[in-house]
């Protein structure tokens, strides 16, 4: 059974930089999955930040690519999220999650979710 | 850049179907992921390519797209289906997410 985690500062300061990790378990970062990173302001719909591919193939959402940067420790079957420049508009609920693959398979497998405040 | 619109809210009755639009431009022309939220809960996905079901998911789901809107639809809807349900598709290149609908059921 596949399971996600996500670990990283639950608290950081305006203008900081936010790093993330997503520990992946009972599957292969090596195979033909994309793992992505998906956020979700309290109250709010989902928003997807980018993915990345075994190969260190990355994609990022245009709203947020000069700020985001996702990278991979496939040795360890990790993958982490880093996000400059934050501000309150940052803070929100902060999802791994796998995907199918093909951009129509949906991700299939999600972390449980990490709260990250943004204070001034 | 590409949205989806979906309505804020839809009230069922436990046994009765409910139905979850979501509409975009030619959407049709695209494939369509509905997930489910609970309150408190990650996202579960219940419907890929428009109308497949992944394992574990029940057969009172279902999906349909064409034209500019998709169709979720949950047929004999029980109280554990009450939650929030997001669509979500793919354009240039971008995962885009609708603003989801809660689903009440009572």
């Amino acid at each position: 059974q596949v399971q996600l985690r996500e670990s990283g500062p639950g608290l950081v300061k305006s203008s900081e930089t936010l790093s993330l990790t997503c520990a992946v378990s009972g599957d292969s970062m090596k195979t033909t999955h994309w793992w992505a990173w998906v956020r979700q302001s309290p109250g709010k719909g989902l928003e997807w930040l980018g993915d990345i591919f075994h190969s260190g193939v990355t994609n990022y959402n245009p709203s947020l690519k000069s700020r985001v940067t996702i990278s991979q420790d496939a040795s360890n079957n990790q993958f982490s999220l880093t996000l400059t420049s934050l501000t309150a508009a940052d803070t929100a609920f902060y999802y791994c999650a796998r995907h199918g693959g093909s951009y129509y398979r949906g991700f299939q497998v999600w972390g449980q979710g990490t709260l990250v405040t943004v204070s001034s | 850049s590409y949205e989806l619109t979906q309505p804020v809210s839809v009230s069922v009755s436990p046994g009765q179907t409910a139905s979850v639009t979501c509409s975009g431009e030619d959407l049709g022309k695209k494939y369509i992921c509905w997930y489910q939220q609970k309150t408190g809960q990650s996202p579960v996905l219940v419907i890929y390519q428009d109308d497949q079901r992944p394992s574990g998911i029940p057969e009172r789901f279902s999906g349909s797209n064409s034209g500019t809107a998709a169709t979720l639809t949950i047929s004999g809807a029980q109280p554990m289906d009450e939650a929030d349900y997001f669509c979500q598709t793919w354009d240039s290149n971008t995962y885009v997410f609708g603003p989801g609908t809660k689903v009440t059921v009572l």
